[in-house]
């Protein structure tokens, strides 16, 4: 059972569109980070937002934090084919010395086609 | 480059077997975790090993242990292999001090098949 849950599963669109990814949870994180993971390769950290309501921009990526730090979305402006991929959000709660484990959503996976 | 690296690539076990999988953390952090991925899904926390010490575990099994040495390798071991531990593993390693938790960066992971 993944305590995030991201949606939607599966997009596939036409370069230039935009798109929302959403991640969703019943449960507060002390932070929440979005991961972009290619084929073969493992996570790569694309953004960190701490504070609830945080907004954090990323050229054309902007990353939002909920005001009960519970929820997270992605939006990407104008979609280009290099934007493809699996993106994963993923929550930490606690940290320091009683372990900063991360708690992935199940990921969304893009296609953007030419 | 996370400067993270894991070995081998690829690795195809029968049911029943034993694997140990490697994974070289970047300098100076004291922190390794490990995490299954399974097709299509999001990482699973397995555990974590701080100092070389475990520092937390998620929700899996006994027979899949580890250990972290001081020269920055850690190790995932699994006994009885079962068809569902196909997966990427992947290893993250970071630093936990002062009570804060700086980023994890992963390694590309090790794909296990399980036949």
């Amino acid at each position: 059972t993944q305590l995030l849950e991201q949606s939607p599963q599966f997009l596939s669109i036409q370069e230039g569109e935009n798109l929302t990814v959403y991640c969703n949870s019943s449960s507060v994180f002390s932070s929440l980070q979005w991961y972009r993971q290619e084929p073969g390769e493992g996570p790569v950290l694309l953004v960190t937002v701490v504070t609830g309501g945080e907004v954090k921009k990323l050229k054309r990526l902007t990353f939002q934090f909920g005001d009960a730090r519970k929820d997270s979305s992605l939006h990407i402006t104008a979609a280009q084919p290099g934007d493809t991929g699996l993106y994963l959000c993923a929550g930490e709660r606690g940290g320091g010395n009683a372990g900063n484990m991360l708690t992935f959503g199940g990921g969304t996976r893009l296609m953007v086609k030419p | 480059e996370t400067g993270v690296t894991q070995s081998p690539t690829h690795l195809i076990k029968t049911r029943g077997q034993q694997v140990t999988l490697r994974c070289s953390s970047q300098s100076g952090h004291n922190t390794v975790s490990w995490y299954q991925q399974a097709l299509g899904q999001g990482p699973q926390f397995i555990f974590q090993y701080y100092r070389e010490e475990e520092n937390g575990r998620g929700n899996f099994p006994p027979r899949f242990s580890g250990l972290q040495v001081p020269n920055y390798s850690s190790e995932l071991n699994v006994n009885a292999l079962e068809l569902d531990d196909s997966a990427l593993y992947l290893c993250a390693s970071s630093i936990i001090s002062g009570g804060a938790t700086d980023t994890q960066y992963f390694g590309p992971g090790t794909r296990l098949t399980v036949l």
